[in-house]
């Protein structure tokens, strides 16, 4: 399985404002997920889009995925304090194994 | 439906040490990963088992790193002995063997090695 890296390392907002945080990777995929993780706890899906897709929303998240340009993006719409946490992108070639890289800490001011 | 377990949450050991975690994936899981994740960084696959199997143990420590998996249900994730430089927090996750390969993962142990 391969790296994705995100981009920025961290990220400060404030509460209602919109978070767009990237990601890049390097081979061919089947999807790419995106996770986020609270201080202190376990990783939580938030989002899959698998290579045939270009765009995908679920809530106050959208994601895009450009396959010629292997990268990605996540934008977190009207964020609130809860969304603080860092997020990380698992691009996955069909092997399930997902290989993570230092993610983006964002931190939303109320 | 239950999440993935792991016990116990925090452990504090001396270097050269021996310790040991647990891990219950959610039922019906056929896959389980071991993850260590140093702070700062994002979690780094220790072994993949499916059902009792390695599918990849490329990243384990094998010198003082071993894992097992009976019955495909349960797994230990043990360090004989510990270095200063394991302490991190150890994520176990599972998913299930077909359908959408979302992972989803237990709440970590944190090891600190003094």
């Amino acid at each position: 399985s391969q790296q994705g890296e995100e981009d920025p390392q961290a990220l400060s907002i404030q509460e209602g404002e919109n978070a767009t945080m990237n990601c890049s990777y390097k081979t061919s995929i089947n999807n790419l997920q995106w996770y986020r993780q609270n201080s202190g706890r376990g990783l939580v899906h938030l989002i899959l889009i698998r290579s045939n897709e270009r765009e995908k929303h679920s809530g106050r998240l959208r994601v895009t995925l450009d396959t010629s340009k292997k990268s990605s993006s996540l934008l977190i719409t009207a964020s609130r304090a809860a969304d603080t946490a860092s997020y990380f992108c698992a691009p996955d070639t069909g092997r399930r194994a997902l290989t993570f890289g230092s993610g983006t800490r964002l931190q939303v001011q109320p | 439906e239950a999440g993935v377990a792991q016990s116990p949450r925090y452990k504090i050991i001396e270097k050269r040490q021996s310790v040991a975690f647990w891990c219950n994936p959610i039922s019906g899981h056929a896959t389980l990963y071991w993850y260590q994740q140093i702070l700062g960084q994002g979690p780094k696959l220790l072994i993949q088992f499916q059902n009792n199997g390695v599918v990849d143990d490329s990243q384990l420590p094998k010198d003082r790193f071993s894992a097992e998996r009976l019955k495909g249900v349960d797994s230990t994730l043990k360090i004989q002995p510990a270095k200063l430089e394991d302490s991190a927090v150890y994520l176990c996750a599972s998913s299930p063997l077909s359908g959408t390969p979302t992972q989803y993962f237990g709440p970590g142990t944190r090891l600190t090695v003094l």
